[in-house]
């Protein structure tokens, strides 16, 4: 089936510093999406990219839909401890398709 | 307010059962979904649902039986437990069809002993 590559597969960063994360597909899509997931919750929808090229932020969340739509990237800035968790991108080829989720990145903040 | 509930949240069960874990969401959505997570945090679709109608079956096992009373319920029900069905189970639902946003439950933690 189709799959996602996302990366990195984990992160130790000190509290104040940024992150970047990314996922590639060798399919094109046509939704990108990123959600965060915390110990024993489901996942929480950050960001969605539905236009190649867009670029959307979430506070200190910053997410772009890459113009070949095969990737997407993530970027926190000023990381604080609560950012800890796994964060998910997932795509979808088409309307009527499944979202097809990456592997995950387990970011952890050190104070 | 919950927008998508599951229960139980945990279940423990000995191999060979069957068991069923209820979704609800009250967001007045049409399609809803279940996925598994395995231990190793992979998070697969297994069945949708738009409209109580079956949209999306991916190649999960015949024991595995989603039922959709009204657009607003998809069950699970699993016969026959395997170990390798150990994993966390989420419930999530959208707008329409799959490509609007999912919105995810809290999940079900089944352990198959």
């Amino acid at each position: 089936g189709q799959q996602l590559n996302q990366s990195p597969q984990s992160m130790f960063i000190q509290e104040g510093e940024d992150v970047s994360m990314n996922c590639t597909s060798s399919s094109i899509f046509n939704t990108w999406l990123w959600y965060k997931q915390d110990p024993g919750e489901g996942p929480v929808l950050l960001i969605a990219l539905y236009k190649a090229g867009e670029l959307t932020s979430n506070g200190r969340l910053t997410a772009q839909f890459g113009i070949t739509r095969k990737d997407s990237f993530l970027n926190i800035s000023a990381s604080i401890p609560s950012d800890v968790g796994i964060y998910f991108c997932a795509g979808q080829i088409s309307g009527n398709t499944p979202l097809v989720f990456g592997k995950g990145t387990r970011l952890s903040v050190i104070a | 307010d919950t927008a998508v509930s599951q229960t139980p949240k945990y279940l423990v069960t000995q191999m060979g059962n069957d068991k069923s874990i209820k979704c609800e969401q009250n967001l007045g959505h049409d399609t809803m979904y279940w996925y598994k997570q395995d231990s190793k945090k992979f998070l697969k679709i297994m069945f949708s649902y738009n409209n109580k109608e079956l949209i999306i079956n991916e190649t999960v096992p015949n024991r595995f039986s989603p039922k959709s009373p009204d657009k607003a319920h998809l069950n699970l029900h699993i016969n026959s437990l395997e170990l390798g069905d150990s994993a966390v189970y989420f419930c999530a639902s959208s707008l329409r069809r799959t490509g609007d946003t999912q919105y995810f439950g809290p999940g079900t933690r089944l352990t198959v002993l």
